[in-house]
């Protein structure tokens, strides 16, 4: 089945630690997204990334770190920096946009909760 | 920074009544999407209408758009517990520029479907 697979789905954390969040898609789709909710709020971008060997900065990269090496591959770290990191991290993909279109449709995990000890 | 906002931020209602949230949002869009969280899931696509469209349909569901006043809503109609859900509108900001992003959500509205 199409679709984007993230891992782990629950992760602890001791403070200073830096964790790595897996998120795979095989839906042959250009554009990848992190990003980061919090209890009873929306979702906030964190990094994005609309073709391989090139990420963005969204709303809240501050303390997180992307690398796009490969297509079907968005991993997202969450550094020592980030003084706050609990929270909830959904990983989307969707067709790339162009320079004067629109998104369509993103297609997400189911998420991996962070949870700093 | 978030667009969208929705209201209201809960709603609890009978099964078999309809459910009506709105989502204001302040910048030009291309499209307004509609999605789905059931707790602790990931977000599911609901409906996406462009910003040259009024109204649109998918089974149950019924979004409106207006560019004018810079809101939509969604109507769930004959509503089930199977409806019991957060619901977020998402915007596309038109594009401007290099480093600009896409789809920004507000915060949703957390619907209680009582059987």
């Amino acid at each position: 089945d199409g679709g984007i697979t993230q891992s782990p789905k629950y992760l602890f954390r001791k403070e200073g630690q830096n964790v790595t969040l897996s998120c795979e898609q095989n839906l042959n789709h250009d554009a990848m997204y992190w990003y980061r909710q919090d209890p009873g709020q929306g979702l906030r971008l964190i990094y994005y990334s609309q073709i391989v060997n090139d990420f963005q900065k969204g709303d809240i990269a501050e303390g997180y770190s992307v690398s796009r090496e490969k297509k079907e591959s968005f991993p997202l770290t969450v550094t020592s920096a980030q003084k706050n990191p609990t929270a909830f991290y959904l990983c989307a993909s969707s067709l790339r946009r162009t320079s004067g279109g629109s998104t369509g449709e993103l297609f997400f995990g189911e998420g991996s909760r962070l949870t700093v000890l | 920074s978030q667009q969208g906002e929705e209201d209201p931020q809960a709603l609890s209602i009978q099964e078999g009544e309809n459910a009506t949230m709105n989502c204001s949002y302040k910048t030009s869009i291309n499209n307004l999407q509609w999605y789905r969280q059931n707790s602790g899931r990931g977000l599911v696509h609901l409906i996406l209408i462009r910003s040259n469209e009024r109204e649109k349909h998918s089974g149950r569901l019924r979004v409106t758009l207006d560019t004018s006043k810079k809101s939509s809503s969604l109507l769930i109609t004959a509503s089930r517990a199977a409806d019991t859900a957060s619901y977020f509108c998402a915007t596309d900001a038109v594009y401007s520029g290099a480093g600009s992003y896409q789809l920004t959500f507000g915060k949703g509205t957390k619907l209680s479907v009582i059987p």
